[in-house]
């Protein structure tokens, strides 16, 4: 069945490292994105891809990285530039343009600083 | 600037029907989508509004009116399993935009 993986399900980093988050797909979507989400606050969107070796930041860019050197393939990284990393970060993709919606998400990665 | 507007808990009777409603306020705007995300899982599409009116599909439907800025998702015979976190997002030029979520809880 197609759909998104994120991996690992649960993150635990120390202040000052980096971690990656990984997104796979095998739904041959063309855009991909990442959000954030914080309880009460809805999710907040930090980068979007619509072609491979492109991306564009969002709302909250600040202390994340992106690459997109696949199409079925967008990691994430939270860098140590990224002050209050904990949250739930989801996965996304869609085959239409980012402003035609119906995405797909993955099930999450929960990363805490410890 | 761009944002949407929902109420952030509703309780509703099992069996009984419930309206989510959202405002937004935004530009370059082609539609409303409807997410449901039960705890700890991943936001699931519900539904899309692009043209003013009512879409249904099964028990959910959910209503556009451009004119308003306004839309809502309609739950009817509801079940102890619509207990979940109910989103709108508007589509326009830019990736999809949230509100924060409306914390449905249905009662026995």
């Amino acid at each position: 069945d197609g759909g998104i993986t994120q991996s690992p399900k649960y993150l635990f980093r120390k202040e000052g490292q980096n971690v990656t988050l990984s997104c796979e797909q095998n739904l041959n979507h063309d855009a991909m994105y990442w959000y954030r989400q914080d309880p009460g606050q809805g999710l907040r969107l930090i980068y979007y891809s619509q072609i491979v070796n492109d991306f564009q930041k969002g709302d909250i860019a600040e202390g994340y990285s992106v690459s997109r050197e696949k199409k079925e393939s967008f990691p994430l990284t939270v860098t140590s530039a990224q002050k209050n990393p904990t949250a739930f970060y989801l996965c996304a993709s869609s085959s239409g343009g980012p402003g035609l919606g119906g995405y797909t998400f993955g099930s999450g990665t929960r990363l805490t600083v410890v | 600037g761009q944002s949407l507007e929902q109420p952030s808990e509703v309780t509703a009777v099992e069996g009984a029907i419930v309206q989510i409603n959202c405002t937004y306020q935004t530009s370059g705007f082609y539609g409303l989508s409807w997410y449901q995300q039960h705890d700890g899982g991943a936001p699931t599409f519900l539904s899309y509004n692009g043209l003013d009116g009512l879409e249904e599909t099964g028990r959910f439907s959910s209503f556009l009116s451009r004119s308003d800025s306004y839309g809502y998702l309609l739950l009817q015979e509801l079940q102890m399993k619509d207990s979940a976190s109910y989103f709108c997002a508007y589509s326009g030029n830019t990736p999809l935009v949230f509100g924060k979520g409306t914390r449905l809880s249905v009662i026995a």
